[in-house]
């Protein structure tokens, strides 16, 4: 498709389960961010890809996140043990490379933690 | 560290004025960005505009513009001519040196009312 494609839309799991959340970038995009929104709150950063690699890991919250991207472009976020602090929308976005700043949002995936 | 300050929680403005939402930054990298992102009830966050710390003229993109003020580091946006569309949460965020991530303040909700 033309623009960032996350899935699932909502994911509603219980706590202690592990979650997975998908990204599909533009096509070409480089650069992949994923940001975490909780309930009327702004976004807060959590990984940033370039290419294969994260040079930027510090806003994953705890151990039991971690992502990964594969072959520059599909991007996974594994959220391990869930608890319901967890509960937000998490947004992915991309752009062409790192330093335009103009970032490609995706519509994010909103995971709720029972 | 970055930080992005949006003092504003909800404007209120009617359809066909101008309505101002402000933005105060805090960096100490020489060379930034500040972004306007709008975020409607559908969840997708849309780019509005970008400036750069060293352009002198201050950015514009159609009814939106901003008005940058690097001496009392804000970037306020300026929607001219209000339409009912505009109604929706909007983000200032900004990226440092390496533009490898963006920093969202907490958001402005406006709403444009008939």
């Amino acid at each position: 498709g033309a623009g960032v494609s996350q899935s699932p839309s909502n994911k509603v799991t219980e706590k202690g389960k592990d979650v997975e959340l998908r990204c599909d970038p533009i096509s070409g995009h480089t650069a992949l961010y994923w940001y975490r929104q909780s309930l009327g709150q702004g976004l807060e950063f959590l990984i940033y890809f370039q290419g294969n690699s994260a040079p930027d890991k510090s806003g994953l919250p705890s151990d039991r996140f971690s992502a990964e991207r594969t072959g520059g472009s599909v991007s996974t976020l594994t959220i391990q043990r869930t608890q319901q602090e967890d509960s937000a929308v998490y947004l992915c976005a991309s752009s062409q490379d790192r330093n335009t700043g103009e970032l490609f949002f995706g519509e994010g995936s909103r995971l709720t933690v029972l | 560290a970055q930080k992005i300050t949006q003092t504003q929680p909800g404007m209120f403005v009617q359809e066909k004025e101008a309505v101002t939402l402000d933005c105060t930054y805090d960096t100490s990298d020489p060379s930034y960005g500040l972004f306007w992102y709008k975020q409607p009830s559908s969840g997708e966050m849309i780019f509005l505009i970008y400036q750069g710390s060293y352009d002198q003229q201050n950015a514009t993109e159609g009814r939106y513009s901003l008005n940058f003020q690097k001496a009392r580091k804000s970037a306020n946006l300026v929607i001219s001519a209000s339409q009912l569309g505009d109604s929706a949460m909007y983000f200032c965020a900004m990226a440092g040196s390496g533009y490898s991530t963006l920093t969202f303040g907490k958001g402005t909700m406006l709403l444009v009312s008939p």
